[in-house]
């Protein structure tokens, strides 16, 4: 069965860094795009970013809200996503989704972990 | 950024009422529209991709409908199990986006 299972959450100062990490199973994690997706207490979704594939050159793409401070690497042989987060705000407190994005041709998200919390505050 | 709004935002309906759920893109996205289904406390889980499509394992009251700018979910017989808030999602352009959500809840 496949599945994802994120950690690395936690309580962080304004201004710090946090890395977050997603471990994959039951299916072949190098094959799959993958996303970042995060939701803030009582809010909606919100896309944080994706890596792609080897064959991508694994490049990324991030929300405006993110970019510059957000990485999202990972490392197929231990079939794990990460996300490094640096200068954390308050308004970055969420639960933060790890998700497989599907082979499909418009890349929807087919399999989530079950997320892990992130809170920013002095 | 394309903005997905989703209407209602909220609703209550009836156990076997139909039920529409409406997705707007403020531009073309083709047919590269996903809903998801989110129960309290859990994660969301894939009910439709490029539009119309029924993931696996989803049950085939479920259906979606729609390309460029408008979007529909429809639930055919609502079930209690169905109490979730639903978002739309659209991967034409970067960034991907996700419409506000719609709670639905039961009469």
């Amino acid at each position: 069965e496949a599945q994802l299972v994120e950690s690395g959450g936690g309580l962080v100062q304004p201004g710090g860094s946090l890395r977050l990490s997603c471990a994959a199973s039951g299916f072949t994690f190098s094959d799959h795009y993958m996303d970042w997706v995060r939701q803030a207490p009582g809010k909606g979704l919100e896309w944080v970013g994706r890596t792609r594939r080897k064959v991508n050159s694994y490049t990324t793409e991030y929300a405006a809200s993110v970019k510059g401070r957000f990485t999202i690497s990972r490392d197929d042989s231990k079939n794990t996503l990460y996300l490094q987060m640096k200068s954390l705000k308050t308004e970055d407190t969420a639960v933060y989704y790890c998700a497989r994005v599907t082979t499909t041709t418009t890349f929807p998200l087919d399999i989530w972990g079950q997320g892990t919390m992130v809170t920013v505050s002095p | 950024a394309i903005q997905l709004t989703q209407s209602p935002s909220s609703l209550s309906a009836s156990v076997g009422d139909r039920v529409t759920i409406t997705c707007r893109a403020s531009q073309g996205i083709g047919s590269a529209l996903a809903w998801y289904q989110q129960k309290s406390g859990k994660a969301p889980q894939l009910l439709i991709y490029d539009a119309s499509s029924l993931h696996s394992g989803i049950p085939s009251r479920f259906s979606g409908s729609g390309s460029g700018t408008d979007f529909t979910l429809t639930i055919s017989s609502l079930k209690p199990e169905d109490v979730a808030t639903y978002y739309c999602q659209q991967f034409h352009t970067y960034p991907v986006t996700f419409g506000q959500g719609a709670r639905l809840q039961i009469k």
